[in-house]
C-alpha cells in the first residue's frame, strides 16, 4: 500500500488563487480525485479523474496531474470555499482505497 | 435527487456490536458499489469497506483495522446496505459515512466515492 501526502493548511486572501498538492506513488497510473468537506458536513466529491468536474460543482475549482501529483486549484477564492480538502486514489497492491491526511484551507 | 440516509449508530461497549444501516434513493441501486468510510473525531477520512453489486457476486473487501470483525451486506428489495460491527474496539469510534462507489476507472466517475450519507457517529466506550 502507499500513503497520499497532503500539505496540512493552506492559507489564502478572498479572490487569491489557492493550489492543494497530493502525492504518491500509486498516482503516477492511477486517477486522483478530490472531495471538499466543511465542519459537521459529508464530504463532496469535487475532482475526479484528475481534472473532471461533476455538474454543480463551480468553475473556479480544477484539477491537474503531473507525474505522482495531483493538484487542486481554486480559482478566485471565497470565503464559502473555506474547508478541508482530501484526496484519493487507487490501490491496486492493497486495500482498493486510499485517502490522504487532509488540508485545511483556511480564507483570510 | 440522489439520497443515502444513514440510521443506527449509538454507544457501544468495547466488544460489542452495532449495526449500521443505510437507504439510499435517486439512482440505481442494484446497479451500484457501495462503500463505508469513516472520520474519527478530529481526523481524516479513512475506507472501511465496500460491497459490489449483485451480479458481482456482492463480493465484500474491508480495510486491514476491521477486516474479520465488520461486515456489510445489502438487501436490494429495501435500496438498503447494512454495516454490522462485532467486537467493537475503542479506535473504531467515529462518524461513519455511507458512500455510493464508482466501481473503476472504466466508468464515468472512475472510482470515486460518488454520493455520500449524512453519516452516523459511532461511539465506543466502557
Amino acid at each position: 500500500s502507499y500513503e497520499l501526502t497532503q500539505p496540512p493548511s493552506v492559507s489564502v486572501s478572498p479572490g487569491q488563487t489557492a493550489r492543494i498538492t497530493c502525492s504518491g506513488d500509486g498516482l503516477s497510473d492511477q486517477y486522483g480525485y478530490w472531495y471538499q468537506q466543511k465542519p459537521g458536513q459529508a464530504p463532496v466529491l469535487l475532482i475526479y479523474k484528475d481534472n473532471e468536474r461533476p455538474s454543480g460543482v463551480p468553475e473556479r475549482f480544477s484539477g491537474s496531474s503531473s507525474g505522482a501529483t495531483v493538484t487542486l486549484t481554486i480559482s478566485g477564492v471565497q470565503t464559502e470555499d473555506e474547508a478541508d480538502y482530501y484526496c484519493q486514489s487507487v490501490d491496486t497492491s492493497g486495500p482498493p482505497y486510499v485517502f490522504g491526511s487532509g488540508t485545511k484551507v483556511t480564507v483570510l | 435527487e440522489v439520497q443515502l440516509v444513514q440510521s443506527g449508530g449509538g454507544l457501544a461497549r468495547p466488544g460489542g456490536s452495532l449495526r449500521l444501516s443505510c437507504a439510499a434513493s435517486g439512482f440505481d441501486f442494484q446497479n451500484a458499489w457501495m462503500s463505508w468510510v469513516r472520520q474519527a473525531p478530529g481526523k481524516g477520512l479513512e475506507w472501511v469497506g465496500r460491497i459490489k453489486k449483485k451480479t458481482e457476486g456482492a463480493t465484500t473487501d474491508f480495510a486491514a483495522p476491521v477486516k474479520g470483525r465488520f461486515a456489510i451486506s445489502r438487501d436490494d428489495s429495501k435500496n438498503t446496505i447494512y454495516l454490522q460491527m462485532n467486537r467493537l474496539k475503542t479506535e473504531d469510534a467515529a462518524v461513519y459515512f455511507c458512500t455510493s462507489v464508482a466501481p473503476g476507472s472504466w466508468s464515468w466517475f472512475g472510482d470515486a466515492f460518488d454520493n455520500w450519507g449524512q453519516g452516523s457517529l459511532v461511539a465506543v466506550s466502557s
